[in-house]
């Protein structure tokens, strides 16, 4: 069965770059999440999708921005990247009783 | 507010011993979701099970088992006969929606188990 795709696996940035996440949830699932673990952590929310516009925010700073697309793919976009953005990044996908699916995440690494 | 609390921050056993992980939950709507989810050092968040608050009947799948009680608000993990290929961090999360709207997770601050040969 096809899984949430996330790209890339692994990211290195400088600070102040800029980086784009993305996230290809199941077919037919018609919501997003994205959620950022730092290490050591639990995963914390950041932002959700359902039908392409934006149902709910958590801690997101300013400099991070998001979107998902008409074919339900979502890109997590963060400027001016800070060392403390260094982090695991989650995406996940639902819909309905198909609950919640996680992809295996891009681990951003800012130097 | 909606909050998860694993007191667990470290378990150590040996390979064949049982372990409970422990989860206590706390939330206003009756409506709600908890999940289970497994962190092996590789990273990814494997999906364990999902229990609706309707549904407090004990889950047994193979090795592992929870126990559900609304009553004190926890939705406790056992796994029997432990083995190292268990070792991993693991996660208690709440949702109070439908996961297919708004139903952001609320995760506890994971337990990390070590089982040792």
């Amino acid at each position: 069965a096809a899984g949430v795709i996330q790209s890339p696996r692994h990211l290195i940035k400088e600070k102040r770059e800029t980086a784009t996440l993305k996230c290809y949830p199941i077919p037919r699932h018609d919501t997003v999440y994205w959620y950022q673990q730092g290490p050591g952590q639990d995963p914390q929310f950041l932002i959700s999708f359902y039908e392409k516009m934006q149902s709910d925010k958590g801690s997101i700073p300013d400099r991070f921005s998001a979107q998902q697309f008409s074919d339900y793919h979502s890109e997590l976009n963060m400027s001016s990247l800070e060392l403390g953005d260094s982090a695991l990044y989650f995406c996940a996908s639902s819909w309905g009783q198909d609950g919640y699916t996680f992809g295996s995440g891009t681990r951003l690494t800012v130097v | 507010a909606q909050k998860v609390t694993q007191a667990q921050t470290e378990i150590s056993v040996v390979e064949k011993e049982d372990v409970t992980l422990d989860c206590v939950y706390e939330t206003r709507d009756t409506t709600y979701y908890l999940f289970w989810y497994k962190q092996p050092p590789s990273g990814e968040l494997v999906f364990l099970i999902r229990r609706n608050s309707f549904d407090e009947q004990n889950e047994i799948s193979g090795r592992y088992s929870w126990n559900f009680q609304k009553s004190t608000s926890s939705f406790n993990f056992t796994i029997t006969a432990s083995q190292v290929v268990d070792s991993a961090v693991y996660f208690c999360a709440l949702s109070e929606n439908e996961p297919s709207n708004t139903g952001k997770l609320i995760f506890g601050q994971g337990t990390t188990l070590q089982v040792k040969p």
